[in-house]
């Protein structure tokens, strides 16, 4: 199985300033068919999970453009540009380029 | 819009059985895969089964395989979990997910004597 190791696991943030989360596979995660299949999803308090960021670096349908993705092979980048309170909560990536999916632990996000 | 609603959570004993359902409506079902995720209190994410639209294709997590079984009727644009052996680590949050884009509010199933 992959396993996705995200770092920090926690990150206290300033309103307004950046935040950057880091995952990172345990092997390739570029599928037979060229792309690569790592999405980024949040989960504020009590809510269930909603995909931000999928194959890398496409946000997805209504997602802020202060989150942005990059990476290549095995490591994966997620960054909020000026975080806001409203981006409380945790940050999971996922790999969906081979079964099973596997998640990384997840990184909170909370304000200082 | 994408509406996914899951019941059929509940409490159940050690070794005994539950049903979820996730019923899906705004889109078409069944050009969709499909996922179970499932969250243990104060846990992470955890994918527990994954099956293509014309359900051609189903895939398990080893902590579920050979326990659990997922199905789908496209005709009433339902997916289904049928879960047995249940165990008290199995209690969680179970969502069901339109791939990864759309995700239900999750039913919670609690295994405990």
């Amino acid at each position: 199985d992959i396993v996705m190791t995200q770092t920090p696991l926690s990150s206290p943030v300033t309103l307004g300033q950046p935040a950057s989360i880091s995952c990172r596979s345990s092997q390739s995660l570029v599928h037979s068919d060229g792309n690569t299949y790592l999405s980024w999803l949040q989960q504020r308090p009590g809510q269930p999970p909603r995909l931000l960021i999928y194959q890398i670096s496409n946000r997805f349908s209504g997602v802020p453009d202060r989150f942005s993705g990059s990476g290549a092979g095995t490591d994966f980048t997620l960054k909020i540009s000026r975080v806001e309170a409203e981006d409380v909560g945790v940050y999971y990536c996922i790999q969906g380029t081979q079964f099973p999916r596997t998640f990384g632990q997840g990184t909170k996000v909370e304000i200082k | 819009e994408v509406q996914l609603v899951e019941s059929g959570g509940g409490l159940v004993q050690p070794g005994g059985s539950l049903r979820l359902s996730c019923a899906a409506s705004g889109f078409t079902f069944s050009s969709y895969n499909m996922n179970w995720v499932r969250q243990a209190p104060g846990k992470g994410l955890e994918w527990i089964s994954f099956i293509s639209g014309s359900s051609s294709t189903i895939y398990y997590g080893d902590s579920v395989k050979g326990r659990f079984t997922v199905s789908r009727d496209n005709a009433k644009n339902s997916l289904f979990l049928h879960m047995n052996s249940l165990r008290a680590e199995d209690t969680a949050v179970y969502y069901c997910a339109k791939r990864l884009d759309d995700w239900g509010q999750g039913t919670l199933v609690t295994v405990s004597a």
